[in-house]
């Protein structure tokens, strides 16, 4: 069974930092690309940043560039999120999400998630 | 950047069709997945890549695409499937981003 757990997340003061962190299992993490979701309290999803599957190429939402670092340990199965410089629009639920890639129609989907953990931003 | 456009609510009565649509240019070059949020839950993919169903996913939800409008639609609509659907895609801009529609909130009356 996949699972995805999120942590970190917590009260912070703008302008602190925040690490969020993803446990997975129940699939081979080092084979699917990653990404982080968030959801600021009653609005929609937001893409955040993604992963390739051996970390060496990263994305970033404009929102967020400069000021998060996606980054992941195959040999740990864990994703994280370096969250710095953090703004009171930074408030969200953070969601861990895995990519699935579909080689038939040669694209992508988020197949799992997890259940998300919240960030705060406020003094 | 692109940006996909969903109506924000739509209501259906118990047992009849529904379609909620999902408009944007990346469509056009990229497929659309669709995602089923209820309160206070992670969402759930209900339609991956080229309309397709994932298992466990009832039958009853089906997509479908035409250049820059994907829609999805509930045939026969339940009181569970009331909750908020988002569509999504790659970015138009082809720089491997991804995009989400605002989201639609689904009444079951």
């Amino acid at each position: 069974e996949v699972q995805l757990l999120e942590s970190g997340g917590g009260l912070v003061q703008p302008g602190g930092s925040l690490r969020l962190s993803c446990a997975a299992s129940g699939f081979t993490f080092s084979n699917s690309a990653m990404s982080w979701v968030r959801q600021a309290p009653g609005k929609g999803l937001e893409w955040v940043s993604s992963i390739s599957t051996s970390g060496s190429n990263t994305y970033y939402a404009d929102s967020v560039k400069g000021r998060f670092t996606i980054s992941r340990d195959n040999s740990k199965n864990t994703l994280s999120l370096q969250m710095n410089a953090l703004r009171a629009e930074d408030t969200a639920v953070y969601y861990c999400a895995k990519e699935q890639w579909l080689v038939r129609v040669l694209d992508s989907y988020f197949d799992y998630w997890g259940q998300g953990t919240l960030v705060t931003v406020s003094s | 950047s692109s940006e996909l456009t969903q109506d924000p609510a739509v209501s259906v009565a118990l047992g009849q069709t529904v379609r909620i649509t999902c408009r944007g240019d990346s469509l056009r070059r990229y497929s659309v997945s669709w995602y089923q949020q209820k309160p206070g839950q992670a969402p759930v993919v209900v339609i991956c890549p080229k309309d397709n169903r994932p298992s466990g996913i009832p039958d009853r939800f089906s997509g479908s695409s035409s250049g820059n409008t994907a829609s999805l639609t509930i045939t026969g609509a339940q009181a569970e499937d009331e909750a908020d659907y988002y569509c999504s895609s790659r970015d138009s801009s082809g720089n491997h981003n991804w995009v989400f529609g605002g989201g639609t909130k689904l009444t079951v009356l």
